[in-house]
């Protein structure tokens, strides 16, 4: 069975840093890319950023570049994504995705604040 | 603001039939024939409903079903049941690779 499991979440001050994990069981991780879901409170989905699946090849959105860094560590099943200079907009429950051929499976998600 | 829009809310009685709308421009659906449909309960994640625009995954109920046509696919419940209440997102690969979603439909069952 496929899991997506994130860690991490939780609230942080405007300006500030969070590191969320994201560990994959349940397939080979090392041969599919990993992308970052978000959803506002009360709002829809929004795309975040993705990374290859040698880690070499990485894409976000232009609200996140510059302050969003996403990696994997195949070894450990795992995709961080880096998340710096937090903004209130920022606010959201994060999802971890798997693009199964043309279509998502989604982790559980893990809420990040950013409040003061 | 979505790159793909959608009716933000959609209702049926039971057992009638609504379809929901996803629009975009050809450059969202990249010609491609990569549009899916989620479906989201709240407070949960969520899950797909179809997939490349008409397929649907193994388990998902065969009263839902895909259609695209242009710029603009569409999801069809028949049917409609009260499980079916729940928000709606199509989903797209663009000509950049990237992931759009629409900004969501909340179906309402009268």
């Amino acid at each position: 069975e496929v899991q997506l499991l994130e860690s991490g979440g939780g609230l942080v001050q405007p300006g500030g840093s969070l590191r969320l994990s994201c560990e994959a069981s349940g397939f080979i991780f090392s041969t599919y890319w990993i992308h970052w879901v978000r959803q506002a409170p009360g709002k829809g989905l929004v795309w975040v950023s993705r990374i290859s699946t040698d880690g070499t090849t990485t894409n976000y959105a232009d609200s996140v570049k510059g302050r969003f860094n996403i990696s994997r560590d195949n070894a450990k099943n795992t995709v961080f994504l880096q998340m710096n200079s937090l903004r209130a907009e920022d606010t959201a429950v994060y999802y971890c995705v798997r693009p199964t051929g043309s279509y998502f499976d989604w982790g559980q998600g893990t809420l990040v604040t950013v409040s003061s | 603001q979505s790159a793909l829009t959608q009716p933000a809310s959609v209702s049926g009685s039971p057992g009638q039939s609504i379809t929901v709308s996803c629009t975009g421009t050809s450059s969202d659906f990249g010609g491609y024939k990569f549009v899916s449909w989620y479906q989201q309960h709240p407070g949960k994640a969520p899950t797909v409903m179809i997939y490349e625009v008409s397929k649907r995954p193994s388990g998902v109920s065969n009263r839902f079903s895909g259609s695209k046509s242009g710029n603009t696919a569409s999801l069809t419940i028949s049917g409609l049941q009260a499980e079916d209440e729940a928000h709606y997102y199509c989903s797209s690969y663009t000509t950049t690779s990237t992931v759009e979603f629409g900004g969501g439909t909340k179906v309402t069952v009268l």
